[in-house]
Formats: C-alpha cells, structure tokens, sequence
C-alpha cells in the first residue's frame, strides 16, 4: 500500500529564498506531523495537525516557517527568506489520529540545502 | 532542553551477539515510548512500543525494557544481524499531548 510520500526529495536553494516542501500521507490518517533532523541532531518537532482542528504550531522556529493542510491530506511547509540554518532534512509523517497514543509512519524526508 | 537522551552515537557489535541501545527522558509525563529505526535516505521506521504500564515488550529480537523510576528505556536486540545496522531513534509522548520527542540517535553496526 501507499505510505508517506514527499517531494521534492532534494531541494538546493539560495539564501533568500522560498522553498515549499510536500507531504501525502497514508490516505485515512487525520494526523500529521512535520520535523526537521539537522547535521548530528535528533527529530525536533515542527507542526502538527490533527483533523479539522487548529494545528499545534509550537515547534515552528520562527515566523519565515508556515504549513498548511488542505482538505484534511495533503500539507504543504513553505520556509520564507531560507538562511543557511535552515539546511536539514524535512520529515513529515501521519498517523491514524484515533484516540490515545498512535504510531507515526514516516516518509522519506525532504534534503533541503541552502547555499 | 533535551527530554529524550540517547548518548551513545554509535555502537558496534559481533553478529549473534546481543545489541542494547539506551535511552533516557527527563519528563515524568511520559507515558508511550517508541523505538524506530532509520536507513540512510529513508524515513524512520516504527520498531516497537511500550506504554509506562508495562516494563516489557517483545517483539522477536527486539526487546524494550522500561525503568519508570530511572526514566531509562533500552532496545535489546538478540541475535544481531548485519541488517539491523541502521541509526535507532528513541521517542516518546504523553497520551494527553500532541508532540513526540526524540532522541538524537545511535547508529548501530553489526559486524558480520
């Protein structure tokens, strides 16, 4: 079956520039997750969606970082005026949201390098 | 601040021995915790789990012990095999949150 997919998979970019990243989760899975793993870190935590309610947005770094989920699948993380900093790998992941604790499926990640 | 604490980086064991990855919260929280595994250009993959009202769980060569008193969590994994090298992330959540927190990874090498 289909699992978390992104795009693009690598991204190299000026500094100043916008980038867009995106992610198809599992069909069915209300939830949603974006993290990012720089250079020798762990996943830090970005956004999170869960249905129709209003996203979690307390990992956002700062305010160039946005994301939005459109008709509760597809979500889409736009990075403004990208800094060097921001160079990572892009993780988005779903899961089934239902009640309690669930499992996340991963997709590949996005390389996002800016020069 | 770091909650979740992984800190060894690297690890490297005998094939059929046995492979424990450590893992330390801070968080008292904390009530589900997972373990994942990550192959160079792939996304992490779910391993196995253990909710705080347990202290194990296995999963064929995969073991997860929990220590609530000491927030230590380990992955035990018997026999190795050359195809469990791979980076192992330590995570975990509390059932009333949204976030999962993970550690910075231990990369694991199984030498044949």
């Amino acid at each position: 079956g289909a699992g978390v997919s992104q795009s693009p998979s690598n991204k190299v970019t000026e500094k100043g520039k916008d980038v867009e990243l995106r992610c198809d989760p599992i069909s069915g899975h209300t939830a949603l997750y974006w993290y990012r793993q720089s250079l020798g870190q762990g996943l830090e935590f970005l956004i999170y969606f869960q249905g129709n309610s209003a996203p979690d947005k307390s990992g956002l770094p700062s305010d160039r970082f946005s994301a939005e989920r459109t008709g509760g699948s597809v979500s889409t993380l736009t990075i403004q005026r990208t800094q060097q900093e921001d160079s990572a790998v892009y993780l988005c992941a779903s899961s089934p949201g239902l009640a309690g604790v669930n499992t996340q499926y991963f997709g590949p990640g996005t390389r996002l390098t800016v020069l | 601040d770091q909650q979740v604490k992984q800190n060894s980086p690297s690890l490297s064991v005998q094939e059929g021995r046995i492979s424990i990855l450590n893992c330390d919260y801070t968080n008292s929280m904390f009530d589900y915790f997972l373990w994942y595994k990550k192959y160079p250009a792939e996304g992490p993959t779910f391993l196995i789990s253990i909710s705080s009202i347990k202290d194990k769980n296995e999963d064929g060569r995969f073991t997860v012990f929990l220590n609530k008193s000491a927030k230590h969590l380990s992955l035990h994994i018997v026999p190795s095999q050359p195809g469990d090298s791979a980076v192992y992330f330590c995570a975990a959540s509390s059932s009333t949150g949204n976030q999962f927190y993970f550690g910075t990874g231990t990369s694991l090498t199984v030498i044949p």
